[in-house]
């Protein structure tokens, strides 16, 4: 069973620009949630797909968007970017969305703002 | 709004001694409690869960919490370190107005010495 996993790994890129982070979910899973965690913090929730949809965000403004597949794979796009978007980007996919589902977390993406 | 504290951003133990670390929440609705390591450039990793049912959880590799809700804790324990659980623990929760997205504490780093 392959878990989830995440490209790039890292990523550098400069202010003003925008990034595109992708994700797969485990198999079989359909939800797919995104956290940004800064250094020396916990993660913070940014928004979750179920079944292609958005279905939840947290306290990120719009420029943060995604995207979910029919595969449930999954995207989080980042418009006009800050220094303080330097963060790792987890992804977490899960069976459904229900508060008692267990979310399984893919290595993430760091990504450096210049 | 559902939250977690974590107490102690860093805990030193010696190998072969008990393990502590601590977390509190706060919630207006039955929480949902989680446990997740995170070791060094990698994501993150469910050690355990509360969800309804029996107050002690025993989770991965040794570790096991204690719901109180008298207490309103989630400590995490493990009776004997090993050098391999040195990492950074994080302690969430879901569940209200959180709903199902992961609110995650500033996490606690555990060092073990020889």
């Amino acid at each position: 069973e392959t878990g989830v996993t995440q490209s790039p790994t890292h990523l550098i890129k400069t202010r003003g620009q925008q990034v595109t982070l992708r994700c797969s979910s485990q198999s079989g899973h359909n939800t797919v949630s995104w956290y940004q965690q800064a250094l020396g913090q916990g993660p913070q929730f940014i928004f979750q797909y179920y079944r292609e949809e958005e279905n939840g965000r947290g306290n990120f403004p719009p420029r943060f968007s995604g995207l979910q597949f029919p595969n449930y794979s999954s995207e989080l796009n980042v418009n006009a970017l800050e220094l303080d978007d330097s963060a790792l980007y987890l992804c977490a996919s899960s069976l459904g969305y229900g508060v008692q589902e267990t979310q399984y977390f893919g290595p993430g993406t760091r990504l450096l703002v210049l | 709004a559902q939250s977690v504290t974590q107490l102690g951003s860093h805990v030193s133990v010696s190998e072969g001694a008990l393990v502590l670390l601590r977390c509190n929440y706060s919630s207006s609705v039955p929480p949902y409690l989680f446990w997740y390591v995170q070791y060094p450039n990698q994501g993150l990793q469910l050690l355990l869960k509360y969800t309804t049912g029996a107050t002690l959880v025993k989770g991965i590799n040794g570790f096991e919490a204690e719901f109180k809700k008298s207490e309103t804790s989630f400590h995490l324990t493990k009776p004997s370190a090993h050098m391999s659980d040195a990492a950074e623990y994080f302690c969430a929760v879901t569940g209200g107005n959180s709903g199902y997205a992961l609110n995650f504490g500033k996490g606690t780093s555990l060092l073990v010495t020889p």
